[in-house]
Protein backbone atom coordinates (compact mmCIF):
# COMPACT_ATOMS: atom_id res chain seq x y z
CA UNK A 1 0.00 0.00 0.00
CA UNK A 2 1.02 3.85 -0.19
CA UNK A 3 0.96 6.17 2.17
CA UNK A 4 1.75 10.07 2.38
CA UNK A 5 3.56 11.99 5.31
CA UNK A 6 2.91 16.06 5.06
CA UNK A 7 5.70 17.42 7.68
CA UNK A 8 4.04 20.78 9.15
CA UNK A 9 -0.02 20.22 10.04
CA UNK A 10 0.57 24.49 9.82
CA UNK A 11 2.89 26.79 7.93
CA UNK A 12 2.88 30.59 8.27
CA UNK A 13 4.66 32.68 5.72
CA UNK A 14 4.32 36.43 4.67
CA UNK A 15 2.31 37.53 1.80
CA UNK A 16 5.08 37.33 -0.75
CA UNK A 17 7.30 34.91 0.80
CA UNK A 18 8.86 31.64 -0.31
CA UNK A 19 5.99 28.98 0.21
CA UNK A 20 7.10 25.35 0.43
CA UNK A 21 4.71 22.55 1.39
CA UNK A 22 6.32 19.41 2.27
CA UNK A 23 5.43 15.88 0.79
CA UNK A 24 7.38 12.54 1.15
CA UNK A 25 5.67 8.95 0.23
CA UNK A 26 5.76 5.39 0.43
CA UNK A 27 5.47 3.44 -2.46
CA UNK A 28 6.52 0.43 -3.46
CA UNK A 29 6.04 1.12 -7.36
CA UNK A 30 5.99 4.17 -9.65
CA UNK A 31 3.50 6.40 -8.10
CA UNK A 32 1.48 8.97 -9.09
CA UNK A 33 1.37 12.49 -7.39
CA UNK A 34 -1.54 14.87 -6.56
CA UNK A 35 -1.64 18.03 -4.45
CA UNK A 36 -5.22 19.53 -3.94
CA UNK A 37 -6.17 22.20 -2.41
CA UNK A 38 -9.15 23.08 -0.23
CA UNK A 39 -10.97 26.78 0.54
CA UNK A 40 -13.26 26.45 3.93
CA UNK A 41 -16.70 25.14 2.94
CA UNK A 42 -15.78 23.78 -0.32
CA UNK A 43 -14.66 20.55 -2.10
CA UNK A 44 -11.16 19.59 -2.80
CA UNK A 45 -9.69 21.73 -6.15
CA UNK A 46 -6.77 19.63 -7.91
CA UNK A 47 -3.72 22.11 -8.06
CA UNK A 48 -0.87 19.83 -10.24
CA UNK A 49 -0.56 16.10 -10.74
CA UNK A 50 2.63 13.73 -11.29
CA UNK A 51 2.04 10.60 -13.67
CA UNK A 52 5.38 10.12 -14.72
CA UNK A 53 6.50 12.60 -17.27
CA UNK A 54 7.88 15.73 -16.11
CA UNK A 55 9.64 15.60 -13.16
CA UNK A 56 8.72 19.23 -12.67
CA UNK A 57 5.40 19.60 -12.78
CA UNK A 58 3.55 23.17 -12.99
CA UNK A 59 0.18 23.76 -11.35
CA UNK A 60 -2.82 26.52 -10.92
CA UNK A 61 -2.48 29.74 -9.29
CA UNK A 62 1.93 29.65 -9.67
CA UNK A 63 2.30 26.42 -8.17
CA UNK A 64 4.67 23.78 -8.82
CA UNK A 65 6.37 20.62 -7.26
CA UNK A 66 8.80 18.28 -8.13
CA UNK A 67 9.03 15.22 -8.18
CA UNK A 68 12.48 13.19 -6.46
CA UNK A 69 12.40 9.58 -6.12
CA UNK A 70 16.01 9.29 -4.63
CA UNK A 71 14.03 12.02 -1.91
CA UNK A 72 10.80 10.02 -2.15
CA UNK A 73 9.39 13.51 -2.39
CA UNK A 74 6.72 15.97 -4.04
CA UNK A 75 7.17 18.93 -2.30
CA UNK A 76 4.97 22.15 -3.51
CA UNK A 77 5.97 25.56 -3.81
CA UNK A 78 5.67 29.18 -4.72
CA UNK A 79 7.82 32.25 -5.35
CA UNK A 80 5.32 34.47 -3.85
CA UNK A 81 2.54 33.74 -1.45
CA UNK A 82 -0.95 36.00 -1.94
CA UNK A 83 -3.17 36.29 0.66
CA UNK A 84 -5.75 34.16 -1.62
CA UNK A 85 -3.58 31.08 -0.97
CA UNK A 86 -4.47 30.54 2.22
CA UNK A 87 -6.41 27.73 2.36
CA UNK A 88 -5.43 23.80 3.59
CA UNK A 89 -3.59 21.46 0.94
CA UNK A 90 -3.28 17.61 0.66
CA UNK A 91 -1.02 15.75 -1.02
CA UNK A 92 -2.07 12.15 -2.51
CA UNK A 93 -0.64 9.56 -4.00
CA UNK A 94 -1.79 6.28 -6.22
CA UNK A 95 -0.18 3.13 -8.03
CA UNK A 96 -0.11 -0.01 -10.15
CA UNK A 97 -2.58 -1.48 -9.52
CA UNK A 98 -5.27 0.88 -8.52
CA UNK A 99 -4.38 4.33 -9.84
CA UNK A 100 -7.60 5.83 -8.97
CA UNK A 101 -7.27 4.71 -5.38
CA UNK A 102 -5.83 7.58 -3.65
CA UNK A 103 -4.08 8.04 0.15
CA UNK A 104 -4.30 11.35 1.26
CA UNK A 105 -1.66 13.28 3.92
CA UNK A 106 -3.18 14.46 7.00
CA UNK A 107 -2.85 18.14 5.31
CA UNK A 108 -1.05 21.46 5.91
CA UNK A 109 -3.10 24.66 6.74
CA UNK A 110 -1.20 27.71 5.70
CA UNK A 111 -1.57 31.31 6.74
CA UNK A 112 -0.44 34.44 4.78
CA UNK A 113 0.23 36.90 7.21
CA UNK A 114 0.18 40.78 5.56
CA UNK B 1 -23.85 24.44 -11.60
CA UNK B 2 -21.86 21.58 -13.28
CA UNK B 3 -20.21 20.58 -10.21
CA UNK B 4 -20.17 17.05 -7.73
CA UNK B 5 -23.52 17.97 -5.36
CA UNK B 6 -23.70 16.36 -2.33
CA UNK B 7 -26.71 16.59 -0.43
CA UNK B 8 -27.39 16.62 2.82
CA UNK B 9 -24.75 19.51 3.24
CA UNK B 10 -25.22 18.85 7.01
CA UNK B 11 -26.84 15.82 9.06
CA UNK B 12 -27.32 15.53 12.61
CA UNK B 13 -28.55 12.08 14.00
CA UNK B 14 -28.85 9.84 16.66
CA UNK B 15 -26.90 7.02 17.52
CA UNK B 16 -28.30 3.68 16.05
CA UNK B 17 -30.49 5.32 13.09
CA UNK B 18 -29.38 4.74 9.68
CA UNK B 19 -28.67 7.76 7.35
CA UNK B 20 -28.35 7.75 3.33
CA UNK B 21 -25.92 9.96 2.24
CA UNK B 22 -26.61 11.68 -1.55
CA UNK B 23 -24.18 11.78 -4.44
CA UNK B 24 -24.96 13.82 -7.47
CA UNK B 25 -21.37 13.45 -9.73
CA UNK B 26 -21.02 15.69 -13.07
CA UNK B 27 -23.08 14.80 -16.02
CA UNK B 28 -21.01 12.04 -18.22
CA UNK B 29 -18.18 11.14 -15.18
CA UNK B 30 -17.81 7.26 -15.43
CA UNK B 31 -16.15 6.88 -12.18
CA UNK B 32 -17.69 7.56 -8.82
CA UNK B 33 -15.47 7.73 -5.05
CA UNK B 34 -16.75 7.81 -2.12
CA UNK B 35 -14.23 9.47 0.88
CA UNK B 36 -14.18 9.73 4.73
CA UNK B 37 -12.44 12.51 6.44
CA UNK B 38 -11.91 13.11 10.15
CA UNK B 39 -11.13 15.91 11.70
CA UNK B 40 -7.68 17.21 11.24
CA UNK B 41 -7.14 14.30 8.31
CA UNK B 42 -6.87 14.00 4.79
CA UNK B 43 -9.41 11.87 2.69
CA UNK B 44 -9.84 8.27 3.20
CA UNK B 45 -10.72 6.04 0.68
CA UNK B 46 -13.99 4.29 1.01
CA UNK B 47 -15.37 2.79 -2.12
CA UNK B 48 -15.54 3.54 -5.83
CA UNK B 49 -17.64 2.76 -9.02
CA UNK B 50 -17.05 2.56 -12.44
CA UNK B 51 -20.55 2.89 -14.21
CA UNK B 52 -23.05 1.00 -11.70
CA UNK B 53 -20.41 -1.35 -10.48
CA UNK B 54 -18.87 -0.99 -7.88
CA UNK B 55 -15.29 -1.94 -8.31
CA UNK B 56 -13.59 -1.69 -4.92
CA UNK B 57 -14.92 -1.51 -1.43
CA UNK B 58 -11.82 -2.41 0.47
CA UNK B 59 -12.43 0.76 2.53
CA UNK B 60 -15.52 0.44 4.14
CA UNK B 61 -14.87 0.22 7.75
CA UNK B 62 -17.87 -2.49 8.35
CA UNK B 63 -20.60 -4.32 6.98
CA UNK B 64 -22.86 -1.20 8.29
CA UNK B 65 -20.99 0.98 5.52
CA UNK B 66 -22.96 0.04 2.12
CA UNK B 67 -22.67 2.58 -1.60
CA UNK B 68 -24.54 1.75 -4.26
CA UNK B 69 -24.68 3.56 -7.90
CA UNK B 70 -28.02 1.60 -9.90
CA UNK B 71 -28.13 3.85 -12.81
CA UNK B 72 -24.65 4.96 -13.20
CA UNK B 73 -25.85 8.08 -11.94
CA UNK B 74 -26.22 9.23 -8.31
CA UNK B 75 -24.70 6.94 -5.73
CA UNK B 76 -25.79 6.39 -1.85
CA UNK B 77 -23.99 6.00 0.72
CA UNK B 78 -25.87 4.19 3.70
CA UNK B 79 -25.14 3.71 7.32
CA UNK B 80 -26.94 1.68 9.55
CA UNK B 81 -27.01 2.01 13.12
CA UNK B 82 -25.02 4.90 13.25
CA UNK B 83 -22.54 4.87 16.40
CA UNK B 84 -20.72 8.04 17.49
CA UNK B 85 -17.15 7.39 15.51
CA UNK B 86 -18.79 7.49 12.75
CA UNK B 87 -19.17 11.32 12.84
CA UNK B 88 -16.86 12.86 9.98
CA UNK B 89 -17.12 14.79 6.86
CA UNK B 90 -17.99 12.52 3.55
CA UNK B 91 -16.81 13.48 0.39
CA UNK B 92 -18.04 12.08 -2.91
CA UNK B 93 -15.72 12.42 -6.13
CA UNK B 94 -16.10 11.84 -10.05
CA UNK B 95 -13.51 11.46 -12.88
CA UNK B 96 -14.50 11.06 -16.62
CA UNK B 97 -12.69 7.70 -16.86
CA UNK B 98 -11.40 5.73 -13.89
CA UNK B 99 -7.49 5.95 -13.90
CA UNK B 100 -5.40 8.59 -12.31
CA UNK B 101 -4.63 10.63 -15.38
CA UNK B 102 -7.64 11.58 -14.85
CA UNK B 103 -9.18 14.49 -12.17
CA UNK B 104 -11.15 13.36 -9.23
CA UNK B 105 -13.47 16.66 -8.91
CA UNK B 106 -14.48 17.01 -5.56
CA UNK B 107 -18.16 17.65 -4.13
CA UNK B 108 -18.49 20.23 -0.64
CA UNK B 109 -19.73 17.20 1.37
CA UNK B 110 -21.60 16.00 3.75
CA UNK B 111 -20.64 16.47 7.66
CA UNK B 112 -22.87 13.80 9.50
CA UNK B 113 -22.60 14.13 13.22
CA UNK B 114 -23.76 11.00 15.41
CA UNK B 115 -25.34 12.34 18.82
Amino acid sequence: AQSVTQLGSHVSVSEGALVLLRCNYSSSVPPYLFWYVQYPNQGLQLLLKYTSAATLVKGINGFEAEFKKSETSFHLTKPSAHMSDAAEYFCAVSAYPNFNKFYFGSGTKLNVKP
Amino acid sequence: GAGVSQSPRYKVTKRGQDVALRCDPISGHVSLYWYRQALGQGPEFLTYFNYEAQQDKSGLPNDRFSAERPEGSISTLTIQRTEQRDSAMYRCASSLESSGDYEQFFGPGTRLTVL
